[in-house]
């Protein structure tokens, strides 16, 4: 099956910095999401981008996929960031498979 | 979100107890997969189904089945609990396109 590698598993920033995470697929897929889990477990659609860039306030994310990488982009972090974040891609049969995410602090 | 529905939210169970989760989903979704979430372990497949009585395992499938009789409802089964089931569970509808969570349901077996 296809693998997800994400990185970095662990970031800490402080309020006000920018970050970059990144989430490396081993074959070509149909699609890739962004989720956002907050401290209390809900999971959080942030982006659908299968390919190209997309901006949602502080948050883009860019999917290359002849390069089978995308990159999420938070800019001037605040606390309510903190949590995990995945990507998920769909393969093959409609398979959808997660990374193993980045855990994100934001301190004040 | 996206009108899934997991029940119930939290459940306690003895070891050797058969437990059923059922996720429901109102959304028309064709693809329904199950989840464990795990400390140190991420998320992880644990079956998913294409469509009504159409299903398939994932990557941790033992001591788990599934039945999917209809398309809104996919029901996962621990056919005997054991502790190491303890866990947080998740259901996911779409596939397609976009993929949307469940609320989750944290199961203890003790």
């Amino acid at each position: 099956g296809i693998q997800v590698e994400q990185s970095p598993p662990d970031l800490i920033l402080q309020e006000g910095a920018n970050s970059t995470l990144r989430c490396n697929f081993s074959d070509s897929v149909n699609n890739l999401q962004w989720f956002h889990q907050n401290p209390w477990g809900q999971l959080i659609n942030l982006f659908y981008i299968p390919s190209g860039t997309k901006q949602n306030g502080r948050l883009s994310a860019t999917t290359v996929a002849t390069e089978r990488y995308s990159l999420l982009y938070i800019s001037s972090s605040q606390t309510t960031d903190s949590g995990v974040y995945f990507c998920a891609v769909t393969g093959g049969y409609q398979k959808v498979t997660f990374g193993t995410g980045t855990k994100l602090q934001v301190i004040p | 979100d996206a009108g899934i529905t997991q029940s119930p939210r939290h459940k306690v169970t003895e070891t050797g107890t058969p437990v059923t989760l059922r996720c429901h989903q109102t959304e028309n979704h064709r693809y329904m997969y199950w989840y464990r979430q795990d400390p140190g372990h991420g998320l992880r497949l644990i079956h998913y189904s294409y469509g009504v009585k159409d299903t398939d395992k994932g990557e941790v499938s033992d001591g788990y089945s599934v039945s999917r009789s209809k398309t809104e409802d996919f029901l996962l089964t621990l056919e005997s609990a054991t502790s190491s089931q303890t866990s947080v569970y998740f259901c996911v509808t779409g596939g397609n396109t976009e993929a949307f969570f469940g609320q989750g349901t944290r199961l203890t077996v003790v």
